[in-house]
């Protein structure tokens, strides 16, 4: 199973939007609604921020919001603060039963 | 509040075996599937295995299949990862993961780090 294919890295100004693009195929990210985003900072565990494409776990920012559309799925995070300096990361369920990840988009705010 | 704490990490010769454990609490553990998702350093997330909430099916990745062995003890809470044959590609710190159904992550432990080295 091929990991899902995420920009390597991203950057923003303060209070400016950003988007992460996550492309798959029909045997993951188009098949199913089993999208989800996780945020790291260096050396802590990965946090949950999306779930089911577009669903926000509570006491995750409403800043952070995610969409599907055919085999790529997206999080856009707006009003970016220098906290959201991170790695991110999607994962799909897959045709296989597995779980995939994204190699991970690098963060950094301006 | 969902807790993961994952144990049994350290540092292993090539062709060795070790066995991680992640012991579960604030949720009725045997509802749940749970997973192992592992990170080498320096490098992305990957998926390593996934468990049903009765233990009677699991889910391995290729890269695992025939070496690791994912279990889980419902009446002890706790999560079991059984690696044999290790190499030093198989270094990583090694997460503890409760599932959303059998398809999404909602909860990771703090991690585990195993390092294969002689």
């Amino acid at each position: 199973q091929s990991a899902l294919t995420q920009t390597a890295s991203v950057s923003g100004s303060p209070g400016q939007s950003i988007t992460i693009s996550c492309t798959g195929t029909s045997s993951d990210v188009g098949g199913y609604n089993s999208v989800s985003w996780y945020q790291q900072h260096p050396g802590k565990a990965p946090k949950v921020l999306i779930y089911e494409v577009s669903n926000r776990p509570s006491g995750v920012s409403y800043r952070f919001s995610g969409s599907k559309s055919g085999n790529t799925a997206s999080l856009t995070i707006s009003g970016l603060q220098a906290e959201d300096e991170a790695d991110y990361y999607c994962s799909s369920y897959t045709s296989s039963s597995n779980v995939v990840f994204g190699g991970g988009t690098k963060l950094t705010v301006l | 509040e969902v807790q993961l704490l994952e144990s049994g990490g350290g540092l292993v010769q090539p062709g060795g075996s070790l066995r991680l454990s992640c012991a579960a609490s604030g949720f009725t553990f045997s509802s749940y599937a749970m997973s192992w998702v592992r990170q080498a350093p320096g490098k992305g997330l990957e998926w390593v295995s996934t468990i049903s909430g009765s233990g009677g099916s699991t889910y391995n990745a290729d890269s695992v299949k025939g070496r690791f062995t994912i279990s889980r003890d419902n009446s002890k809470n706790t999560l079991y990862l059984q690696m044999n044959s290790l190499t030093a590609e198989d270094t990583a710190v090694y997460y503890c993961a409760k599932m959303y159904g059998i398809t999404q992550i909602d909860y990771w432990g703090q991690g585990a780090l195993v390092t294969v080295s002689s």
